[in-house]
């Protein structure tokens, strides 16, 4: 079946440091892939996704590329700020299964000290 | 509302019980998902509407948790007889067809004495 493995957290940086969360994927037909966000006390949020291979998504100064061939889809942001702390999720949909829900890794809480 | 509504936020209930979660979908989403969260889990599948079509119902864990659809919008999950690992906090999402982005609710927070 569908699954998607997240580095574990918690991820504890400075603020201005780089980020990168892992996130790898198995999937039986061509997914979309996307990084919801939660914030402490507010419900998940789409963060950016990508449809296609080789797709770069980017939002909030995140982005993640599609890479098929090492079926992953990182995270990475170059300076973090203590307002991006919250928990991370990354998660994938295969349309042409029929099934529409998303699968979602274990998440990874991202802690930024200032 | 502008946002996916769900309540309550918090129920405490003790074992044997039932409880029923409600949630109000964004308006013209005919698209609707529940999923829990466990301590410490990423999210766990539960069910998927989809307009009229039967709802998926793969991911429910057992008999004791149902869910129902009315009219296309409001839906209430249902879980019977409440055990202690049934606690987590229950989440509610909805989208356009077809779209891919959910928006979920802030979520219901279940806790079984």
């Amino acid at each position: 079946g569908d699954s998607v493995t997240q580095m574990e957290g918690p991820v504890t940086l400075s603020e201005e440091a780089f980020l990168t969360i892992n996130c790898t994927y198995t999937a039986t037909g061509y997914p979309s892939l996307f990084w919801y966000v939660q914030y402490p006390g507010e419900g998940l949020q789409l963060l950016l996704k990508a449809t296609k291979a080789d797709d770069k998504g980017s939002n909030k100064g995140f982005e993640a590329t599609y890479r098929k061939e090492t079926t992953s889809f990182h995270l990475e942001k170059g300076s973090v700020q203590v307002s991006d702390s919250a928990v991370y999720f990354c998660a994938l949909s295969v349309w042409d299964t029929g099934r529409r829900a998303l699968t979602f890794g274990s998440g990874t809480r991202l802690q930024v000290q200032p | 509302g502008a946002g996916v509504s769900q309540s309550p936020s918090n129920k405490v209930t003790e074992k044997g019980k039932d409880v029923e979660l409600r949630c109000d979908p964004i308006s013209g989403h005919t698209a609707l998902y529940w999923y829990r969260q466990s301590l410490g889990q990423g999210l766990e599948f539960l069910i998927y509407f989809q307009g009229n079509s039967a709802p998926d119902k793969s991911g429910l864990p057992s008999d004791r948790f149902s869910a129902e659809r009315t009219g296309g919008s409001v839906s209430t999950l249902t879980i019977q007889r409440t055990q202690q690992e049934d606690s987590a906090v229950y989440l509610c999402a909805s989208s356009v067809q077809g779209a891919g982005e959910l928006f979920f609710g802030e979520g219901s927070r279940l806790t079984v004495l």
